[in-house]
């Protein structure tokens, strides 16, 4: 098992382009997340997705849209990117529901953008 | 409505001496706390979890934590630091009924643990 995978690993944009952030887990989870690290804050929630189909807001949203292609994939899109979205961009996903509070989240490795 | 506090944002100890990382919540509703870590330049992982089974919770690389609901703390400890314990500290707290984010999932800013020889 591979676990939680993202691409790209590193990532350089200018101010304005867009792109779009892989996320992959192969352990059929059911619950996938994205966040942001920035440094002395933590991690915020950009987005989630408690199943597939569906899609929720988290502590900041804005500038950012997802998509959940199917069980396995969960993608972040950056539309117009901006230099406050330079930051770590990490991808979790948990086994069961969302409401499950004793579940722990698994993580990819991250990915480095840097805005310009 | 949750949230976490780490108490230190940077702890130093010696190597071979005890480990302390301080963390204390607050939480309307029972909640389950956890622990991650998170080596430079790499993903975060679990090192042990708090389910309500038992206060005094065992994890990974001999690390433990001890829930206490009325200091409303969950301290991480380790007897004896080893240099690859350097990293990144992070407690997390969860509670169904969140007034916050979506997921009810709150992280604290995180403690860096620096390990001297």
């Amino acid at each position: 098992n591979a676990g939680v995978t993202q691409t790209p690993k590193f990532q350089v944009l200018k101010t304005g382009q867009s792109m779009t952030l892989q996320c992959a887990q192969d352990m059929n989870h059911n619950s996938m997340y994205w966040y942001r690290q920035d440094p002395g804050m933590g991690l915020r929630l950009i987005y989630y997705s408690a199943s597939e189909g569906t899609t929720d807001k988290g502590e900041v949203p804005n500038g950012y849209n997802v998509s959940r292609l199917n069980k396995r994939e969960f993608s972040l899109r950056l539309e117009s990117a901006a230099p406050s979205q330079t930051s770590v961009y990490f991808c979790a996903s948990t086994p069961r529901g969302a409401r499950d509070i004793y579940n722990e989240q698994f993580f990819g490795p991250g990915t480095r953008l840097t805005v310009l | 409505a949750q949230s976490v506090t780490q108490l230190d944002s940077h702890v130093s100890v010696s190597e071979g001496t005890p480990v302390l990382l301080r963390c204390n919540y607050s939480s309307s509703y029972s909640p389950s706390l956890f622990w991650y870590v998170q080596h430079p330049n790499k993903g975060l992982q679990l090192l042990l979890k708090y389910t309500s089974a038992a206060t005094l919770v065992k994890g990974i690389n001999g690390f433990e934590a001890e829930f206490k609901k009325s200091e409303t703390s969950f301290h991480l400890t380790k007897p004896s630091a080893h240099m690859s314990d350097a990293a990144e500290y992070f407690c997390v707290v969860r509670e169904v009924y969140s007034g916050g984010g979506a997921d009810g999932l709150t992280f604290g800013k995180g403690t860096h643990l620096i390990i001297q020889p």
